[in-house]
């Protein structure tokens, strides 16, 4: 049973430039959530899906935007790349009724922005 | 913020010691719970511990949450080299369903 898979590993864009992350949650969840990290900090909470839709969203700005698919997959967008976007960011997945319980969290992408 | 804030910033061991980590917070939570990360990579879930519940274990850890204090430990006993980490605690506040908080965690390094 594959876990919470991310992809790209890592990733390295230019200011100014749109990044397209994916996430393909453990097999059974239905709610995928994405995390920013710093690095030297913890993760912070950015948005949530289930059913498709944004269920609670982070304090990131509008450039951070997402999707969930029927399949339960995600993508998370980030448009106009800025220096500080710089980060490692995580997918996580949880289960039917439990969405804010035991999250599975993959390995993340590592996207630098120069 | 309402976030939860995690102490020490870092901790040092010999192999055999018990590590103690505190989370402390500010607002009512529906739940509280401990995650490990090895090397900057994915975390991993290691405990949960509802608003009424006052201790939990599981294995070699041991949670207490006192919500009149709004703080929690966490106790690894016995530590392994292993236990190398980074430990977060994590909020789910009750006004904010859905947005499970982390702090900025706590560096456990343990040497043989």
């Amino acid at each position: 049973d594959a876990g919470v898979t991310q992809s790209p590993t890592h990733l390295i864009k230019t200011r100014g430039q749109q990044v397209t992350l994916r996430c393909s949650p453990k097999s059974g969840h239905d709610t995928v959530s994405w995390y920013q990290q710093a690095l030297g900090q913890g993760p912070q909470f950015i948005f949530q899906y289930y059913e498709e839709e944004e269920r609670q969203r982070g304090n990131f700005p509008d450039r951070f935007s997402g999707h969930q698919f029927p399949n339960y997959s995600s993508e998370l967008n980030v448009n106009a790349l800025l220096l500080g976007d710089s980060a490692l960011y995580l997918c996580a997945s949880s289960g039917p009724g439990q969405p804010n319980e035991k999250l599975f969290f993959g390995s993340g992408t590592q996207l630098s922005v120069l | 913020s309402q976030q939860g804030e995690e102490d020490p910033q870092a901790l040092s061991i010999q192999e055999g010691e018990n590590a103690t980590m505190n989370c402390s917070y500010k607002t009512s939570i529906n739940n509280l719970q401990w995650y490990r990360q090895n090397s900057g990579r994915g975390l991993v879930h290691l405990i949960l511990i509802r608003s009424n519940e006052r201790e939990k274990h599981s294995g070699r850890l041991r949670v207490t949450l006192d919500t009149s204090k709004k703080s929690s430990s966490l106790l690894i006993t016995a530590s392994r080299a292993a236990d190398t980490a980074s430990y977060f605690c994590a909020t789910l506040f009750t006004d904010s369903w859905g947005k499970l908080q982390f702090g900025a965690g706590t560096q456990v390094v343990v040497t043989p």
